[in-house]
């Protein structure tokens, strides 16, 4: 199975500020890769697909980018509905997996 | 409106199973695969399988062969997930997703918490 590894696990940043959320596979995904927000009670919501394509409706403030084994999620201009955590998720290959998740707060 | 209805929560018994539903609306059943997730608490999720709402044809996690048993009824648009000889590791919340363009969960349900306990 692929391992995906999130990075950092919790994050703290300020209204305003922009947050990076890392994402690493354990071989190479050639950038089948996904990201997810989950509200705290609710069900995950499809961010990002193809590693830097954003889902119809998704603020333009979220982006993605990466390739091979390593991606990344940017929130620009952090606003208070998007604390939430954060999971990216492989297609590239069977099993689906998904990273650990990072729990981002407001300082 | 595409929307993805669960059943409600469920408390089980050891040893006991669970036949957990997803019934969908809003888009042509047959045309998509359905997928269900597990959560457990604090945890990452898990991919348990998908099934086609066309003709049933099923693709699991291996991990997840002989637990999770994915079936449909076309007729009422509806996925169903079977979940058998439970143990306190299938407590956890489960998700049905369906799996839009690119492989991807573009709508989620709204999750059901199974618990086991005696």
């Amino acid at each position: 199975d692929i391992r995906m590894t999130q990075s950092p696990a919790s994050l703290s940043a300020s209204l305003g500020e922009t947050v990076n959320i890392e994402c690493l596979a354990s071989e190479d995904i050639y950038s089948d890769l996904a990201w997810y927000q989950q509200k705290p009670g609710k069900s995950p919501q499809l961010l990002i697909y193809n590693a830097n394509s954003l889902q119809n409706g998704v603020p333009s403030r979220f982006s993605g980018s990466g390739s091979g084994t390593q991606y990344s999620l940017k929130i620009n201009s952090l606003q208070s509905e998007d604390v939430a955590t954060y999971f990216c998720q492989q297609y590239n290959n069977y099993p689906w997996t998904f990273g650990g998740g990072t729990k981002l707060e407001l300082k | 409106e595409v929307q993805l209805q669960q059943s409600g929560a469920e408390l089980v018994k050891p040893g006991a199973s669970v036949k957990l539903s997803c019934k969908t609306s809003g888009y042509t059943f047959s045309n998509y695969y359905m997928s269900w997730l597990k959560q457990m608490p604090g945890q990452n999720i898990e991919w348990i399988g998908n099934i086609y709402g066309g003709n049933g044809g099923t693709g699991y996690n291996q991990k997840f062969k002989g637990k999770a048993t994915l079936t449909v009824d076309k007729s009422s648009s509806t996925a169903y997930m079977d979940l058998s000889s439970l143990t306190s590791e299938d407590s956890a919340v489960y998700f049905c997703a369906r799996l839009g363009h690119y492989s991807l969960f573009d709508y989620w349900g709204q999750g059901v918490m199974v618990t086991v306990s005696s």
